[in-house]
């Protein structure tokens, strides 16, 4: 596609739901990363995929958030057991391998209830 | 863990007027710096990058100096313009080729007519 594409572009749920996030890279984009970006600060990355590869999970607050990636396409960003301090706007990035510039999607706003 | 570092937190400037956004890092071995403009509810854009073996780079209005010894990277706006008027984020990508990007908290730039 043209550019990163997230869905949905918005997310209401009640304390306590599990949540599934979703992002479609740009073609040919072998690298995908997951970033938490909560009001008025910074990005905080969550996850890194490259390929085939054992993904980086180093970014992930608990074990209550999991991403996944099929090779180079679509990848989910599950939130279980969600709670208020989940609150934020979650951005996917891609870029063609690792050591290149990323290109952002236009985020979910998730709310917690 | 590894730190970016960025200031002002807001700054406001007259049109034409000269802005400077500048960030500091921790990690010696990063050696990837981009810089990102958001405006209000949109994706990060990159406006600017740059890597450890250079100095400087222009872009039109737009430049970026790098000073590796004393790890501090600015992003400098010339001839600033109303558009220019958005939240900008720098980062550096810690450990080498294969690290993240770590992001600043933002500065919020507004241009007044």
């Amino acid at each position: 596609g043209a550019g990163v594409s997230q869905s949905p572009s918005n997310k209401v749920t009640e304390k306590g739901k599990d949540v599934e996030l979703r992002c479609d890279p740009i073609s040919g984009h072998t690298a995908l990363y997951w970033y938490r970006q909560r009001l008025g600060q910074g990005l905080e990355f969550l996850i890194y995929f490259q390929g085939n590869s054992a993904p980086d999970k180093s970014g992930l607050p608990s074990d209550r958030f999991s991403a996944e990636r099929t090779g180079e396409s679509v990848s989910t960003l599950t939130i279980q057991r969600t709670q208020q301090e989940d609150s934020a706007v979650y951005l996917c990035a891609s870029s063609l391998v690792r050591d290149q510039p990323q290109h952002f999607g236009d985020g979910t706003r998730l709310s917690i209830l | 863990g590894e730190n970016v570092e960025q200031h002002p937190s807001t700054l406001s400037v007259q049109e034409g007027d000269s802005a400077v956004i500048k960030c500091t890092y921790s990690d010696s071995a990063s050696n990837y710096f981009p810089w990102y403009k958001q405006e209000l509810g949109k994706r990060p854009q990159l406006i600017i990058d740059i890597r450890s073996n250079v100095g400087e780079k222009k872009d039109q209005r737009i430049a970026v100096t790098l000073n590796k010894t004393a790890k501090h990277f600015s992003l400098h706006i010339t001839e600033t313009q109303p558009e220019d008027s958005a939240v900008y984020f720098c980062a550096a990508r810690h450990g080498g080729s294969q690290g993240n990007l770590i992001f600043g908290k933002g500065t919020k730039l507004s241009v007044k007519p």
